[in-house]
């Protein structure tokens, strides 16, 4: 079964603190992708990356950071957590090229920052 | 500029009854649609999908949509509903050629027994 494995299912920080959420996919797929999910807000990409230590900002890039060293793993950096990066974090991974096959999303991280 | 609209925040109905979740969308090209599921502090989970051919697609747990291109939309539609169903539910786009989906905002499917 091909999975996106999201290294923590609730993850709690103090503010100022840096922050790892790490992802991991099995599948070999090129393109990964951090979104953060927030009530009436829906999916608002952060980041992501279609190949080895290439990134892309998304849409709400600011306060975060992303590292790509190696095909399948994925880590979203909060580089000192605010309470307003409080929220629920999916990685999302997919093929490149084409879109047919959608994206394959991990579990979610529900991070909350005191 | 490629969007997806999702009109209802929320969709309650009766358990037993059929159950429609709009979607419509806007995009310069011809893109591939997908509906996704989320049930409570999980990931999504694809639930169908409109690549090409027969407009009327059938997905998991005997949901199905149906592509219009003259109206741009691609509605998800379950004849009976369950509690079981109940969920959150998005809607998404991608050009072919693409690697980035556009996600409408959700919407939450309540069935009440």
């Amino acid at each position: 079964d091909v999975k996106v494995t999201q290294s923590s299912r609730y993850l709690v920080k103090r503010t100022g603190e840096k922050v790892f959420l790490e992802c991991v996919q099995d599948m070999d797929h090129e393109n990964m992708f951090w979104y953060r999910q927030d009530p009436g807000l829906g999916l608002r990409l952060i980041y992501f990356s279609y190949d080895v230590k290439m990134k892309e900002k998304g849409d709400i890039p600011e306060g975060y950071s992303v590292s790509r060293e190696k095909k399948e793993r994925f880590s979203l950096i909060l580089e000192s957590a605010s309470t307003n990066q409080t929220s629920m974090y999916l990685c999302a991974s997919s093929f490149s090229g084409t879109g047919v096959f959608g994206y394959t999303f991990g579990s979610g991280t529900r991070l909350t920052v005191v | 500029a490629q969007s997806v609209a999702q009109p209802e925040d929320q969709v309650n109905v009766a358990e037993g009854n059929p159950l429609t979740v709009k979607c419509t969308y806007s995009v310069s090209g011809n893109p591939y649609l997908f509906w996704y599921v989320q049930y409570p502090n999980r990931g999504l989970q694809f639930l169908l999908k409109y690549i090409t051919g027969d407009n009327l697609v059938k997905g998991s747990y005997g949901f199905e949509a149906e592509f219009n291109k003259s109206q741009t939309s691609f509605h998800l539609k379950k004849p009976s509903a369950l509690v079981s169903d109940s969920a959150l539910y998005f809607c998404a786009i991608i050009l072919y050629n693409f690697n980035k989906f556009y996600f409408g905002s959700g919407t939450k499917l309540n069935v009440k027994p």
